[in-house]
């Protein structure tokens, strides 16, 4: 079912750092790219979002790179902090169609 | 302004058995979204429902089924239990049907299937 590619995994990155997690899809139905953050136990969090009209979004320390030839998009954390250290999905919603489909995750660990 | 709350947060169940989860929507929140979330893996879309009505399902079987009520909190019931339907179950609400209005999560209902 899964039709949003996530990588890398899982992510290590020193406090201060740029973390990059990258995501590819297939479907060009596919007119909505959010961004989600789930700290242990809890629900995912919107954190970010893009459409494809645009190539690219910040918010704050937060950017989403958007590459539609290449159907594929990417959150770049500038400064990493150990407060960002969680798991990140990528995801992505049809037109006219609340079927998102998520990433399989990236578990980000910022080191002090 | 309260948060989407669910229930219980954790149970177990044989297989075979039924279980039904519970969902209360944000406040003003009339569109309710349920979600699989297994072990390591990324949310799994089940069904959405708007204003009582299913209003799209991802692929999962009829054995997966749901209600929303008047006061726009759900319901999502699961018969005859599988191994494989141990998971988080996220329920999110938003406001309207638009696909780029925010999803609010709660913190979801942990089932085991012994």
């Amino acid at each position: 079912q899964q039709q949003v590619k996530q990588s890398p995994q899982s992510l290590i990155v020193q406090k201060g750092g740029i973390s990059i997690i990258n995501c590819a899809y297939e479907n060009t139905a596919f007119d909505y790219f959010p961004w989600y953050q789930q700290f242990p136990g809890k629900g995912p969090a919107l954190l970010i979002a893009i459409r494809p009209d645009v190539s690219e979004k910040k918010e704050g320390r937060f950017t989403i790179s958007f590459n539609k030839s290449a159907k594929q998009f990417s959150l770049h954390i500038m400064d990493s902090q150990p407060g960002d250290s969680a798991t990140y999905f990528c995801a992505a919603s049809p037109r006219n169609n609340n079927d998102m489909r998520f990433g399989a995750g990236t578990r980000l660990t910022v080191k002090p | 302004e309260t948060g989407v709350t669910q229930s219980p947060t954790h149970l177990i169940k044989t297989r075979g058995q039924q279980v039904t989860l519970r969902c209360s929507s944000q406040s003003g929140h009339n569109t309710v979204s349920w979600y699989q979330q297994a072990l390591g893996q990324g949310p799994q879309f089940i069904f959405q429902y708007y204003r009582e009505e299913e209003n799209g399902r991802g692929n999962f079987p009829p054995r997966f089924s749901g209600l929303q009520f008047p006061n726009y909190s759900s319901e999502l019931n699961v018969n005859a239990l599988e191994l494989d339907d141990s998971a988080l179950y996220l329920c999110a609400s938003k406001a309207g049907l638009a696909t780029t209005g925010e999803l609010f999560f709660g913190e979801g209902s942990r089932l085991t299937v012994l």
